[in-house]
């Protein structure tokens, strides 16, 4: 696609409910990254795929937390037994290749309001 | 390891007036150094990068930083605030051995006034 797509824009769950985040990269791009960004707060990183390889989960939060991403396509970002302060928005980037001149490219993000 | 500060919240500048966003990062390994540019209800669209050429670096409407490695700073300049530059902005590094890995700062909300 023209740019990185993420669903849904928003989502409003009850405390305890599972939610499922998606990411549609550019096509083509290698590398995909979640972040997490708490009301006025800066963006935090949550995990990262790069190609085939096995991703860099070292920001996950908790256990409740888990991504899957098949070959370079989209990923979902799953948030089990959502907690208050699960709320934030969850932002997806996307990248062409393993390098930093490439820089990100990202999604409009999810707003996830846990009630 | 790599971490962003940006210094400021929030800037309030009369529209304008010199737009100056501070950054300062900490680095083990040579820097690469992004701001990016979040409007409301967007995602972040790049506003300029260094990646070792040119240390001043312009970027998209009129922004531009300078890499100043002896004060380990990379901070974001415009000459003329303009009410469409009410946003927030995010400072941004990574190196060589972090892969494609950004360590963003905890951002800065530019307001304009008329």
């Amino acid at each position: 696609g023209a740019g990185v797509s993420q669903s849904p824009s928003n989502k409003v769950t009850e405390k305890g409910k599972d939610v499922e985040l998606r990411c549609d990269p550019i096509s083509g791009h290698t590398a995909l990254y979640w972040y997490r960004q708490r009301l006025g707060q800066g963006l935090e990183f949550l995990i990262y795929f790069q190609g085939n390889s096995a991703p860099d989960k070292s920001g996950l939060p908790s256990d409740r937390f888990s991504a899957e991403r098949t070959g370079e396509s989209v990923s979902t970002l799953t948030i089990q037994r959502t907690q208050q302060e699960d709320s934030a928005v969850y932002l997806c980037a996307s990248s062409q290749e393993w390098t930093v001149n490439y820089g990100y490219t990202f999604g409009s993000g999810t707003r996830l309001t846990v009630v | 390891a790599q971490s962003v500060t940006q210094l400021g919240s929030h800037v309030s500048v009369s529209e304008g007036a010199l737009v100056l966003l501070r950054c300062n990062y900490s680095s083990s390994v040579p820097p690469y150094l992004f701001w990016y540019v979040q409007y409301p209800n967007q995602g972040l669209q790049l506003l300029l990068k260094y990646t070792s050429a040119a240390t001043l670096v312009k970027g998209i409407n009129g922004f531009e930083a300078e890499f100043k490695k002896s004060e380990t700073s990379f901070h974001l300049t415009k000459p003329s605030a303009h009410m469409s530059d009410a946003a927030e902005y995010f400072c941004a590094v990574t190196g060589v051995s972090a892969g494609n890995m950004l360590t963003f700062g905890g951002g800065t909300r530019l307001m304009v006034k008329p």
